[in-house]
């Protein structure tokens, strides 16, 4: 069963404005990661954060998590067209630490 | 570049092919996985090595069939594919299994079953 949902699907914004993606999932976890796709390439690793912090900063990223809730926020400030891409969060559940389960992600565009 | 090659980048087989896909990493990892991206699911984990050791097969068919001769390379065998299982296919590298740590993936090889 699908872990990760991101909300939301989609999100268009004008360069300089901040984009926020939310993560729920439905498990106890020990880490979430989020991850970043440009069309149709590999994935590259934004931020890991474990499940006894809260929240982690990373340049423009911020990351927070809410493990009572089962929920966690990407936010990215001062967007810039080269932020537009796909987010994913992962979650490792209780399959493991390197079992990583994947949402849907959040397709953001980022206008100039 | 993230220090994981995959290929080919592209490949277009029929449903009674028999091809095979490549990864190779160069960042001294010793556990490697492969994932299948469609257009309509999120991303799936399929198999992850650890030490040249299969620890996990997910419920993947057996016309997948990956092997891993050193903690470097990584294959995916494919045969008698069908047109369902067009996909990216990404493979991505960590430091160790049972650490928790970021992933390093490939650009993915987009597969087209015909």
């Amino acid at each position: 069963s699908q872990q990760g949902e991101e909300d939301p699907q989609a999100l268009s914004i004008q360069e300089g404005e901040n984009a926020t993606m939310n993560c729920s999932y439905k498990t106890s976890i020990n880490n979430l990661q989020w991850y970043r796709q440009n069309s149709g390439r590999g994935l590259v690793h934004l931020i890991l954060i474990r499940s006894n912090e809260r929240e982690k900063h990373s340049g423009r990223l911020r990351v927070t998590l809410d493990t009572s809730k089962k929920s966690s926020s990407l936010l990215i400030t001062a967007s810039r067209a080269a932020d537009t891409a796909s987010y994913f969060c992962a979650t490792d559940g209780t399959g493991g630490y390197n079992k990583l389960i994947f949402g849907a992600g959040t397709r953001l565009a980022v206008h100039p | 570049e993230t220090g994981v090659t995959q290929t080919p980048r592209h490949l277009v087989m029929g449903m009674t092919n028999k091809k095979s896909l490549k990864c190779e990493q160069h960042l001294g990892h010793n556990a490697m996985y492969w994932y299948k991206q469609s257009a309509k699911k999120p991303l799936e984990l399929m198999f992850v090595y650890s030490l040249e050791e299969r620890v996990e097969n997910n419920s993947v068919p057996s016309r997948f069939s990956p092997e891993c001769p050193n903690s470097s390379h990584l294959f995916l065998h494919l045969h008698t594919l069908q047109p369902e299982d067009s996909a990216l296919y990404l493979c991505a590298s960590s430091r160790a299994f049972g650490l928790a740590d970021e992933q390093y993936f490939g650009p993915g090889t987009r597969l087209t079953v015909t």
